[in-house]
């Protein structure tokens, strides 16, 4: 149980563009959500906490503006990296809290040309 | 000073070795302490779930809390092929509602056969 499910597991798009990240709790209802980023061989770092109906929380450093992050329902939050630059390829993972640990999506590879 | 310290490795050994595997933390306020096991490119998977110092066994592999000492473990034993992955170490504090997670390094296993 507590799967998150996410779309897309990659997307290549070119420069400028806006790409949209979906995670879906399949099971339950997300109230939460983390968005992670993790660069090659590198360990994951926290971008934003989502919550449901409310404005996500930014950590420091992360630009509100370029990383949009939607969380209009209790099974769906949403990342979108708008006009994206070679230096936002990564690895993008959402995770969810369950009743114990949490409980990630599979990851979204992001490469911008 | 990091808050989580976990040795990157890579760390390779024989078929059916025990592997430890450790990480060190600063910060007393951590309750929850998890290991997360990540093959490449797909999201990290929930392996332990433990908030009290001790050891925790589910199979082939413990868990080892020293709150005391602030230090955590994660024993594999009969390692096997497949648990060639990245094991990421992971803690949060509690504050009433859903915290976030601070991450190891993570440590890269190679075993072979």
């Amino acid at each position: 149980g507590a799967v998150v499910s996410q779309h897309p597991s990659w997307v290549i798009c070119k420069s400028g563009t806006s790409v949209k990240i979906e995670c879906r709790s399949l099971d339950f209802q997300a109230t939460t959500m983390f968005w992670y980023r993790q660069f090659p061989k590198q360990s994951l770092m926290l971008m934003a906490t989502s919550n449901e109906g409310s404005k996500a929380t930014y950590e420091q450093g992360v630009e509100k503006d370029k990383f949009l992050i939607n969380h209009a329902s209790l099974t769906l939050s949403t990342l979108t990296v708008t006009s994206a630059h070679p230096e936002d390829s990564s690895f993008y993972i959402c995770s969810a809290p369950k009743v114990y640990g949490y409980t990630f999506g599979s990851g979204t590879r992001l490469t911008v040309v | 000073q990091k808050e989580v310290e976990q040795d990157p490795g890579p760390l390779s050994v024989p078929e059916g070795a025990i592997v430890s595997l450790n990480c060190t933390y600063s910060n007393s306020a951590f309750q929850y302490f998890m290991w997360y096991r990540q093959y490449s490119r797909k999201g990290p998977e929930l392996l332990m779930y433990t908030y009290s110092s001790g050891n925790k066994e589910d199979g082939r592999f413990t868990a080892q809390v020293d709150k005391s000492s602030k230090y955590i473990s994660l024993f594999i034993r009969d390692s096997q092929p497949s648990d060639s992955a990245t094991y990421l170490c992971a803690m949060s504090s509690f504050s009433g509602g859903y915290n976030k997670l601070i991450f190891g390094a993570g440590t890269r296993l190679a075993v072979h056969p």
